[in-house]
C-alpha cells in the first residue's frame, strides 16, 4: 500500500506568487514524523521542514509552512513569494517504526515545481 | 562542518560486476540510511544502519548488502550488477535518535550506470 502519495507530478506558479503541494500519508503508528525535501537538478537532497505528528502548530521555516490535517491525514508543503531558484522536485517523507522499532523514512513520488518569471 | 560525503559521485560498471559505493556521515551523527532512487520507482529505502548494525532493511535482493564502521562510514556493496541497478544511490546521516523526529541530511549522490 502506498504510504505517501504526492498527486501532482507537475506544478507551475508564477513567480512572486504562493503555491501548494499536496501529501497525504497512511500510517498505523500512533507517532511519526513529516517531513518535506526539495532535490534541485544537482541531486541533492536538502531538508526544508518538519512536522510531528503531536506538534499543534503547523510548522513553519522562512517561506515555507507546513499546513497539517492529522484527521485527513495531509501534510501540504506551502511556499510563499516563490522565487526561480525554488525550480525543483520536492519530496514528502514520512518516518514511523514506533511500533516496530525498525525506523525508516519513506518518500513520495515527489512534485516538480516550474518557477515561471 | 562538513556534509554528508559520497564517493565516487559517478559510476560505470558492466552488468555481472560488483560495486562498492562509500557514505562519510556528518562528523558526530552515529545512523546512515542508503536510497536508490529511478526515474521509474523514485526514492527507495535500501537500509539504515547506527552504531554499526543495521536497524531496517528495504524490499532489495541480497545482492544489495552494506555495512557501517565504528567510525560512523558506510559502505554499500552490489553484487552481480543488473541493467536495473543503474540509479542515483544517495546516503542520508543524522544524530540518530530513537525516534521519529530525526532530520537526516543528505549527500549528492552517487550515479551508478551499468553498462
Amino acid at each position: 500500500a502506498q504510504k505517501i502519495t504526492q498527486t501532482q507530478p507537475g506544478m507551475f506558479v508564477q513567480e512572486k506568487e504562493a503555491v501548494t503541494l499536496d501529501c497525504t500519508y497512511d500510517t498505523s503508528d500512533p507517532s511519526y514524523g513529516l517531513f518535506w525535501y526539495k532535490q534541485p537538478s544537482s541531486g541533492e537532497m536538502i531538508f526544508l521542514i518538519y512536522q510531528g505528528s503531536y506538534d499543534q502548530q503547523n510548522a513553519t521555516e522562512g517561506r515555507y509552512s507546513l499546513n497539517f490535517q492529522k484527521a485527513r491525514k495531509s501534510a501540504n508543503l506551502v511556499i510563499s513569494a516563490s522565487q526561480l531558484g525554488d525550480s525543483a522536485m520536492y519530496f514528502c517523507a514520512m518516518r514511523e517504526g514506533v511500533v516496530t522499532g525498525g525506523f525508516k523514512t519513506i518518500f513520495g513520488a515527489g512534485t516538480r515545481l516550474f518557477v515561471k518569471a | 562542518k562538513a556534509g554528508v560525503t559520497q564517493t565516487p559521485r559517478y559510476l560505470i560498471k558492466t552488468r555481472g560486476q560488483q560495486v562498492t559505493l562509500s557514505c562519510s556521515p556528518i562528523s558526530g551523527h552515529r545512523s546512515v540510511s542508503w536510497y536508490q532512487q529511478t526515474p521509474g520507482q523514485g526514492l527507495q529505502f535500501l537500509f539504515e544502519y547506527f552504531s554499526e548494525t543495521q536497524r531496517n532493511k528495504g524490499n532489495f535482493p541480497g545482492r544489495f548488502s552494506g555495512r557501517q564502521f565504528s567510525n560512523s562510514r558506510s559502505e554499500m556493496n552490489v553484487s552481480t550488477l543488473e541493467l536495473g541497478d543503474s540509479a542515483l544511490y544517495l546516503c542520508a546521516s543524522s544524530l540518530g535518535r530513537q525516534g521519529v523526529n530525526t532530520e537526516a541530511f543528505f549527500g549528492q549522490g552517487t550515479r551508478l550506470t551499468v553498462v
